[in-house]
C-alpha cells in the first residue's frame, strides 16, 4: 500500500522569502509519480509540479521545485519568492497507475501555508 | 478555471433525501474520477471511470451511487446519506488513464443533516 505523510500542518512565511513544505512516501512499487497540490480557499486541486520516479533531474515549474531524494523517499517542494496568492493547503500526492483503470492518486494530510506581508 | 465544473457547489441534505452530484467537463478527456475531502482526512479517491467504464470501487458504500452517461459527464447520487458522509466531494478529469496531470473540479461541500 502507499503511504504519504506531510509532518507539518501549518506554516508561516514572510512575503518574497522561500519556503519547504516536507513529504515522505512510501511504496514498493519502481515505478509512481509524485505530486504536488494547491488548493485555495475555494476548493479546487490544483496542479502544481510532478516528478517521475525514474526522472533523473528535480522538476521544476516557474517559482516551484521539488527536491527529489529517491533513496530517502521524499519529495519536498519549495516555493520561491513568496507571494500573498500562495497562501492555501498544499498536498503532496503519489500516483499508482493500474493499466487500463485509471491514476489512483494517494494524499497527504496537507500543509497549510500563510504568507505574510 | 480549470475547465472541470460541479454543480452545486453547496449542498444541505437530509439524511432520507436523494440528490445528485454533478460533473462536467469539456476538455476531451476520458477518465473521470470522484474524490472525498473530510475534514480531518486526506483525500479519498472513491470511483474511477475510464472511457465510461467504472474501473475502480474503493469500498465506498452503496448509499453512493456513480453514473457515467458519457465521457463528459460524471454523477454522484446520493441517498440516506449519515451525517458523517458530509465533506468536500472533488471531482477530477484527465484525457487518458496514465497522463500525468488531473484537472480538478472546484467540489460540491456536502452537509448532511
Amino acid at each position: 500500500a502507499q503511504k504519504i505523510t506531510q509532518t507539518q500542518p501549518g506554516m508561516f512565511v514572510q512575503e518574497k522569502e522561500a519556503v519547504t513544505l516536507d513529504c515522505t512516501y512510501d511504496t514498493s512499487d519502481p515505478s509512481y509519480g509524485l505530486f504536488w497540490y494547491k488548493q485555495p480557499s475555494s476548493g479546487e486541486m490544483i496542479f502544481l509540479i510532478y516528478q517521475g520516479s525514474y526522472d533523473q533531474q528535480n522538476a521544476t515549474e516557474g517559482r516551484y521545485s521539488l527536491n527529489f531524494q529517491k533513496a530517502r523517499k521524499s519529495a519536498n517542494l519549495v516555493i520561491s519568492a513568496s507571494q500573498l496568492g500562495d497562501s492555501a493547503m498544499y498536498f503532496c500526492a503519489m500516483r499508482e497507475v493500474v493499466k487500463a483503470a485509471g491514476n489512483k492518486l494517494t494524499f497527504g494530510g496537507g500543509t497549510r501555508v500563510l504568507v505574510k506581508p | 478555471e480549470t475547465g472541470v465544473t460541479q454543480t452545486p457547489r453547496h449542498l444541505v441534505m437530509g439524511m432520507t433525501n436523494k440528490k445528485s452530484l454533478k460533473c462536467e467537463q469539456h476538455l476531451g478527456h476520458n477518465a473521470m474520477y470522484w474524490y472525498k475531502q473530510s475534514a480531518k482526512k486526506p483525500l479519498e479517491l472513491m470511483f474511477v471511470y475510464n472511457f465510461k467504464e467504472q474501473t475502480e470501487n474503493n469500498s465506498v458504500p452503496s448509499r453512493f451511487s456513480p453514473e457515467c452517461p458519457n465521457s463528459s459527464h460524471l454523477f454522484l447520487h446520493l441517498h440516506t446519506l449519515q451525517p458523517e458522509d458530509s465533506a468536500l466531494y472533488l471531482c477530477a478529469s484527465n484525457e487518458r488513464w496514465d497522463s500525468t496531470e488531473a484537472f480538478f473540479g472546484q467540489g460540491t461541500r456536502l452537509t448532511v443533516v
